[in-house]
């Protein structure tokens, strides 16, 4: 069973890049797509995009300009970068796994990260 | 984008009832739907794939239909552990969206 753990600080100044890592444990890395979801507090669920081991990548056009997700398969991590962040970017972050269908079957629990000064 | 569009947004029930969440697609996205539970604090949780195929390890209460536009989520006689929050997922286009989300209330 796969497991999945986000790290990362969770208070990110306006205009700096929000950085966080998922650990990934239980599964191959080279097996899934990997995803990076987010939820602003008390609202719905929007996707940023995923990465595949290969480096294959395909990003939410309304995040494209600022998003990065990379697969590090040596540590059996993947990673998110959304530069120039603002307040509208505060939400608990999840990082996620797919097949490659699309549906997500496993998830981390999740981080609350803070745009603020 | 695909605008995914839930009904109702809040639901009251019992235990022991029959409810039924409706997602409609703003266009066609063939069966690739998944419905997700989410309780209070937690990550969801997939339910269902491909419009109906349950998830290893969720209950047989729960069941899903429908295709191109108009989905259902079923659960045929609820449960004290099924009380909080529903989203439908569409994958069949990038960029992959959800529901507003359902919430279901203890009446």
């Amino acid at each position: 069973q796969v497991q999945l753990q986000e790290s990362g600080p969770r208070l990110v100044k306006p205009s700096e890049t929000l950085s966080l890592t998922c650990s990934v444990s239980g599964g191959s890395i080279r097996s899934y797509y990997w995803s990076w979801i987010r939820q602003p507090p008390g609202k719905g669920l929007e996707w940023i995009g995923y990465s595949y081991y290969t480096g294959s990548t395909n990003y939410n056009p309304s995040l494209k300009s600022r998003v990065t997700i990379s697969v590090d398969t040596s540590k059996n991590q993947f990673s998110l970068k959304l530069t120039s962040v603002t307040a509208a970017d505060t939400a608990i972050y999840y990082c996620a796994s797919s097949l490659g269908s699309g549906d997500f079957d496993y998830w981390g629990p999740g981080t609350l990260v803070t745009v603020s000064s | 984008d695909i605008q995914m569009t839930q009904s109702p947004s809040t639901l009251s029930a019992s235990v022991g009832d029959r409810v039924t969440i409706t997602c409609r697609a703003s266009q066609s996205i063939s069966r690739w739907l998944a419905w997700y539970q989410q309780k209070p604090g937690k990550a969801p949780r997939l339910l269902i794939f491909k419009a109906s195929t349950l998830q290893s390890g969720v209950p047989s209460r729960f069941s899903g239909s429908g295709s191109g536009t108009d989905f259902t989520l079923t659960i045929s006689s609820l449960q004290p552990d099924d009380f909080a929050t529903y989203f439908c997922q569409q994958y069949n286009t990038h960029p992959y969206t959800f529901g507003q989300g359902a919430k279901l209330e203890i009446k």
